[in-house]
């Protein structure tokens, strides 16, 4: 089914631990953002990306990186974890300007 | 700096009542108004976009208006029922914010629609 995939769904890690949340479309988005949702502060926006090999910064980009080496990927690392990264983690895409998001289904984070 | 409201937090109503939800927002420059649904552990599922230049949107039982000028959309769901139950998120996708595309999310309106 077309969409937005993304991998895994539920994931623990330890303090320091290191890992990619991957997202991958097959709709030919050029557009693509990462969100987390807390209780309380609703979703906010990490990275995005306008398309492949360009990316930048959201509100919230401290303690992940991002690259946009194709169009239909565009995963998250968390470079070392810690429990305030504790969260869902959505990807969402989106054709062009104007056009309206389509969201993945979650990654949800615990750190430990 | 744009700020989006959802009145009420909750609501819970007996099944077949139609219902209205409400989403406002501080700055009318925006691109366009989506409405979304979220089940509880699940990801978010896009039920009507409204562009800025638009009154309203039907799909099925829903439908959704935008006044822009006072910063205020609705979603009217008619005939509700429990399979309606869930969390309605409104988002504004900003303008002045480059190439972002960055949405506003409002904190959500929590619906039971009891059987």
């Amino acid at each position: 089914n077309a969409g937005v995939t993304q991998t895994p769904k539920f994931q623990v890690l330890k303090t320091g631990q290191s890992m990619t949340l991957q997202c991958a479309q097959d709709m030919n988005h050029e557009y693509m953002s990462w969100y987390r949702q807390d209780p309380g502060m609703g979703l906010r926006l990490i990275h995005y990306s306008v398309g492949a090999g360009i990316t930048d910064q959201g509100e919230v980009p401290n303690g992940y990186n991002v690259s946009r080496s194709t169009t239909e990927d565009f995963p998250l690392r968390l470079l070392s974890a810690a429990p305030s990264q504790t969260s869902v983690y959505f990807c969402a895409s989106r054709m062009q300007p104007g056009s309206g998001y389509t969201f993945g289904s979650g990654t949800r984070l615990t750190v430990v | 700096k744009q700020e989006v409201t959802q009145i009420p937090a909750a609501l819970s109503v007996p099944e077949g009542e139609n219902l209205v939800l409400n989403c406002s927002f501080t700055d009318s420059a925006i691109y366009n108004l989506q409405w979304f649904r979220q089940d509880p552990g699940k990801g978010l599922t896009s039920l009507l976009l409204i562009q800025s230049s638009q009154r309203e949107q039907t799909s099925g039982r829903l439908n959704a208006s935008l006044d822009k000028s006072s910063g205020r959309s609705t979603l009217y769901i008619a005939a509700s029922q429990p399979g309606d139950s869930a969390t309605y998120l409104c988002a504004v996708m900003v303008k002045g914010s480059g190439n972002t595309g960055k949405l506003i999310f409002g904190q959500g309106t929590t619906l039971q629609v009891k059987p």
